[in-house]
């Protein structure tokens, strides 16, 4: 099984609907969340940083479940230049600063 | 955020040669930066880790004799590809970390090898 785990998709969706993304993570000593958004051929960039209580950026919300051990990103009213792979990424505790990239979730937003 | 460049963004080689690849953090020192790889439609995989002044730690499968690391000052790290075949060919990619947040990558560079 893998450390990290995301329905790798794809997910087709109207422009202006909401897609969820979900993400589970198997090591319980994780300490930092993250997601990221990579466009082809093009590198990954950091679009937010997830936390317990969850957190907010305009049309994006992320929010972590410790108990569940998974992490899910939000997107509503989404606009075509949404389409990207988004990745979920763990840092373990004692990993020496090494993040453990999920495989990413590949979104197509249509006119 | 923190800025991360790359040089060369695109690097055509023949078999046989070496190629090296510079990574720097431009505002931010990195005692710590990450080399990865990606094969088209995989996901990022972790060669190594550059420490400042020090080795750096490879994963395994990784060849250390063959993807050469240095990481001279805190803002930049080196990967020399010796002896690069047609199987090296793929998009390298690196990252630095700044506090405590996320990975910051630069734009990688796509190695073709004929």
């Amino acid at each position: 099984r893998k450390e990290v785990e995301q329905d790798p998709g794809p997910f087709n969706v109207p422009e202006g609907a909401t897609v969820a993304f979900n993400c589970t993570y198997s090591n319980s000593a994780s300490q930092s969340f993250f997601w990221y958004r990579q466009d082809c051929r093009k590198e990954p960039k950091l679009l937010m940083s997830v936390y317990s209580s969850g957190n907010e950026d305009g049309r994006f919300t992320a929010q972590l479940n410790r108990a569940s051990q998974y992490i899910s990103l939000l997107i509503r009213d989404s606009k075509l230049s949404d389409s990207a792979t988004y990745l979920c990424v763990v840092n373990f505790r004692d990993n020496a600063g090494k993040s453990t990239f999920g495989d990413g979730t590949t979104l197509t937003v249509k006119p | 955020g923190a800025v991360v460049s790359q040089h060369p963004s695109r690097v055509i080689c023949k078999s046989g040669t070496s190629v090296k690849i510079e990574c720097r953090s431009l505002d931010f020192q990195a005692t710590t930066m990450f080399w990865y790889r990606q094969f088209p439609k995989q996901s990022l995989m972790l060669m190594a880790t550059s420490n400042e002044g020090s080795k750096a730690t490879y994963e395994q499968g990784v060849e250390k004799d063959k993807f050469l690391i240095n990481h001279a000052s805190l803002t930049l790290s080196t990967l020399t590809v010796t002896s690069a075949h047609p199987e090296d060919s793929s998009f390298y990619i690196c990252s630095a970390i700044q506090g405590g947040g996320g990975q910051y990558f630069g734009p990688g560079t796509r190695l073709t090898v004929t």
